[in-house]
């Protein structure tokens, strides 16, 4: 079994569309994160969950709204897409934020999102 | 966190040993030395981290130095899927909400 898993793995849209990348992690894990990784590929964090709540929230445009419904699930939805939104997007997870640089995160397979 | 450097690119014949530096040498006291790895079109993968003794696991060895201000991550027999970028990170406890500050990485190209 996949132990962070992301959908779609794909998805090409329309400048202007809203669209949403779910991803769940199976670990039993309490941390979850996104990440984005750029046409030069650098990797830099969004977002970060512990038990549905937020404590990362990087300069990211308002239009990228996180939602936990559980611990297991972080979902990433995006209004309004724009052309520099295309990149790849990996959710990750993390047993336990507060073990803090002792923690090891593990990462998702990731979405390829291409605004058109 | 205390900033890392490594060099862009480096080649490794297969079955030999892949010596990876990382030069971090404004570490402090309390931050851990982290190696990741993404493999092409794939998430980041785990590898090891440190904070003052060598480790090793079943994926690779790490050496840190006395002074900590660098150190090294040794794929013993390298094989054509270690193929990937490695990232060297420094984590500290002071990093609201732990995320990781990936930088350029290593390019390591295992050939035949």
């Amino acid at each position: 079994d996949t132990a962070v898993s992301q959908t779609p793995k794909y998805l090409v849209t329309q400048m202007g569309n809203d669209k949403s990348i779910k991803c769940e992690q199976n670990l039993g894990h309490d941390t979850m994160y996104w990440y984005k990784q750029d046409s030069k590929k650098f990797l830099k964090i969004m977002f970060s969950y512990n038990n549905k709540e937020l404590i990362i929230n990087e300069t990211v445009p308002n239009r990228f709204s996180p939602k936990s419904p559980d611990k297991a699930h972080l979902n990433l939805h995006i209004n309004s897409l724009e052309l520099g939104d295309s990149a790849v997007y990996f959710c990750a997870s993390s047993q336990d934020v507060w073990r803090g640089a002792q923690e090891t995160q593990y990462f998702g397979p990731g979405t390829r999102l291409l605004v058109l | 966190d205390a900033k890392t450097t490594q060099p862009p690119s480096m080649d490794c014949a297969e079955g030999r040993a892949a010596n990876l530096p990382c030069n971090h040498s404004t570490i402090s006291g309390n931050e851990y030395v982290y190696w990741y790895r993404q493999i092409h079109s794939q998430g980041p993968q785990y590898i090891i981290h440190g904070l003052k003794n060598n480790e090793t696991n079943e994926m690779a060895s790490l050496i840190i130095t006395e002074d900590r201000k660098s150190s090294t991550l040794i794929l013993p027999h390298a094989t054509l899927r270690d193929t990937a970028v490695y990232y060297c990170i420094v984590r500290s406890n002071s990093n609201s909400g732990y995320a990781l500050n990936f930088g350029k990485g290593t390019s390591l190209l295992v050939t035949p």
